[in-house]
């Protein structure tokens, strides 16, 4: 079965700190996407990454960077010198492989909510 | 180039009563997919539809149905609403069947009383 995991409910910060925001996968398969989107308070879920199962390069954007480790089933999330801007619910989600090629459907985790004050 | 686009952004219902919810896709993509976010939850897989044709369904009864138009549309249909079909119902659109990034519509709220 695949199950995305993300045990931190809430994270409060104050604004130039950074945040790492943790995520734990499990899937049989060898061949999956990772993925995290941002969903602000307007609803719209923001997408923000996509890494394959055999890119394990960390990458960075900005003030992003993601850490993906598959010897831990985990692809953390980092935001740098966070601002208010980035005070929003952030999830992790999990595209498997049904044998024939990758599905469209992503499984998410249940988000964490980022809260950054000035 | 215009994103996703879903209508309408909110809708009250009465339990019993029957919805249709639409979707447009970003320009050039054939895969559309139906995901139920209840409060305080990720999103959950409903409906994917690839050049028409459904490639997969979520754990949701037969009352939910989707199809997907020859302009690559989409509609959400729900039957004898239950209070707990109360959601935020988004849309997302993709080139590709999988794998790829998919990009998500601002949503629909409905509301069932």
């Amino acid at each position: 079965a695949q199950k995305v995991t993300q045990a931190q409910t809430e994270i409060s910060v104050v604004e130039k700190e950074d945040v790492t925001l943790d995520c734990v996968y499990e899937t049989r398969d060898t061949t999956y996407y990772l993925f995290w989107y941002k969903q602000p308070p307007s609803g719209e879920l923001v997408f923000l990454i996509r890494r394959n199962s055999f890119d394990e390069q960390n990458e960075i954007s900005g003030r992003y960077s993601w850490n993906f480790q598959k010897s831990t089933s985990s692809f953390n999330f980092t935001i740098t010198a966070s601002q208010v801007v980035d005070s929003a619910v952030y999830f992790c989600a999990l595209s498997n492989w049904d044998g024939s090629g990758n599905t469209g459907k992503l499984i998410f985790g249940q988000g964490t909510t980022l809260q950054v004050k000035p | 180039d215009a994103g996703v686009t879903q209508s309408p952004t909110h809708l009250i219902k009465t339990r019993g009563q029957h919805v249709t919810l639409r979707c447009s896709p970003i320009s050039g993509h054939k895969s559309v997919s139906w995901y139920q976010q209840v409060l305080g939850q990720g999103p959950q897989f409903i409906f994917q539809y690839y050049e028409k044709e459904e490639r997969g369904r979520g754990n949701f009864p037969d009352r939910f149905s989707a199809r997907q138009f020859p302009n690559y549309s989409s509609e959400l249909n729900v039957n004898a609403l239950l209070l707990g079909d109360s959601a935020l119902y988004l849309c997302a659109s993709s080139s590709r069947q999988g794998g790829n990034e998919q990009y998500f519509g601002p949503g629909t709220r409905l509301t069932v009383t």
